[in-house]
């Protein structure tokens, strides 16, 4: 079955670009079908969709955070990834990643989640 | 900036049934915004549940079900568990020129 995998630093400071690389194994991204996601959740609060793409390059962000966000995807190593640039503590989450079916947007198998702390 | 409205917190007793809901600022949430539910638990990544209103995922137990209900999308539990104590969350999908998706601020259901 498939499984995501978020990694990165766990610690960004103030300012900097935030990246994180999801690892899909069990299925290939270049498959199609499916658009692959980055979500958050800030401590103590509720989910919040990030963007998404699809394998073709297609991507789909979060009007809020639009001009900071970049979703990349490298089908060669089955992997997507997330640039946050100019972070500051308000992007201190818990950082997910995951996949939604192409067409009935079913959002189904998640990653176990990174937490990224920006601190100086 | 479209706002997804949910219950802060419902109680329901074991073996009860519950029903949470989840609006939309636009307007009724239709089939075209394919609802999705999810349940998180403290310390967990969110589990899906639900997807399109009403489709269950091969593991979503018997007990939850999803549909709309006066313009809103519904998530009902019946016979709930005392493990069905959990956050829930909904998600859903506004398409047109600039899709994107919008979770619900989640629903703090405590089994007691």
């Amino acid at each position: 079955q498939v499984q995501l995998q978020e990694s990165g630093p766990g610690l960004v400071k103030p300012s900097q670009t935030l990246s994180l690389t999801c690892t899909v194994s069990g299925g290939s991204i270049s498959s199609g079908g499916y658009y692959w996601s980055w979500i958050r959740q800030h401590p103590g609060k509720g989910l919040e969709w990030i963007g998404y793409i699809y394998y073709s390059g297609s991507t789909y962000y979060n009007p809020s955070l639009k001009s900071r966000v970049t979703i990349s995807v490298d089908t060669s190593k089955n992997q997507f990834s997330l640039k946050l640039s100019s972070v500051t503590a308000a992007d201190t989450a818990v950082y997910y990643c995951a996949r939604s079916g192409y067409g009935q947007h079913n959002m189904d198998v998640w990653g176990q989640g990174t937490t990224v702390t920006v601190s100086s | 900036q479209t706002v997804v409205t949910q219950e802060p917190s419902l109680t329901v007793s074991p073996g009860g049934t519950v029903t949470l809901t989840c609006a939309s600022s636009t307007g009724a949430v239709t089939s075209g915004y394919y609802p999705n539910w999810f349940q998180q638990k403290p310390g967990q990544a969110p589990r899906a549940l639900i997807y399109s209103t009403s489709n269950k995922h091969s593991w979503t137990p018997a007990r939850f079900s999803g549909s709309l209900l006066g313009g809103k999308a519904a998530l009902t539990l019946s016979g709930v568990q005392p493990e069905d104590e959990a956050e829930y969350y909904c998600l859903l999908y506004y398409g047109g020129a600039q899709p994107h998706v919008v979770f619900g601020g989640g629903t703090k259901l405590t089994v007691l």
